[in-house]
């Protein structure tokens, strides 16, 4: 099993620019989630999904798109990139809402000029 | 005030040390995970619990729910173990709620 994977590891964008991070888990896993972690503060959650069609906003979700067609998938489009969208983002997944061992991506780094 | 504390933010110790990390909280919950994120970024489950006492390995967590605190501990540090550790909590609605991480360096 490959577990969570992200792509792009890192990326540079202009303010103004759009982009999807992509995000799968070869698990079987329901529940998917984005994060962002920023310095000195602990990690936040963006979207959500506890399976495929269904999504929901997490603590943070204003500039950020989710859609969820298929159990493995879970892609966070920036739809007009700003400064403040400068972070470290992960993707996780469970097995069960929250509850289960939580499997998280190797991060994208994305910054935002 | 955050929801989740840890303690201390940061700790340097010499190999072999006896390490403790805590973690208070100040919700209710029905989880509490132990991450580790190593320098190169990736995250992974150390521990998950919700009462008592669990042990892998030179690591052990242990949980007091009447007094919303939790710790984890290190036995015989070694450089490897050097990370940053993360304190969640799962809330009643089923959130995470993390800490902001203790940064630990063992030297040899």
């Amino acid at each position: 099993n490959a577990g969570v994977t992200q792509t792009p590891k890192f990326q540079v964008l202009k303010t103004g620019q759009s982009m999807t991070l992509q995000c799968a888990q070869d698990m079987n896993h329901e529940y998917m989630s984005w994060y962002r972690q920023d310095p000195g503060m602990g990690l936040r959650l963006i979207h959500y999904s506890v399976g495929a069609g269904i999504t929901d906003q997490g603590e943070v979700p204003n500039g950020y798109n989710v859609s969820r067609s298929t159990t493995e998938d879970f892609p966070l489009r920036l739809l007009s990139a700003a400064p403040s969208q400068t972070s470290v983002y992960f993707c996780a997944s469970s097995s069960r809402k929250g509850a289960g061992e939580q499997f998280f991506g190797p991060g994208t780094r994305l910054t935002v000029l | 005030k955050n929801e989740v504390e840890q303690s201390p933010q940061n700790l340097t110790a010499q190999e072999g040390e006896f390490i403790t990390i805590n973690c208070s909280y100040s919700v209710g919950i029905s989880a509490l995970h132990w991450l580790q994120q190593h320098p190169g970024g990736g995250i992974v489950s150390l521990f998950m619990l919700s009462s008592g006492k669990k042990k892998h390995g030179r690591l052990i967590a242990t949980i007091n729910i009447q007094e919303k605190h939790s710790s984890l501990h290190i036995t015989a540090s070694h450089p490897r173990d050097s990370a940053v550790y993360i304190c969640a909590v799962r809330s009643g609605t089923d959130k995470l709620i993390f800490g902001t991480g203790t940064r630990l360096q063992v030297f040899p």
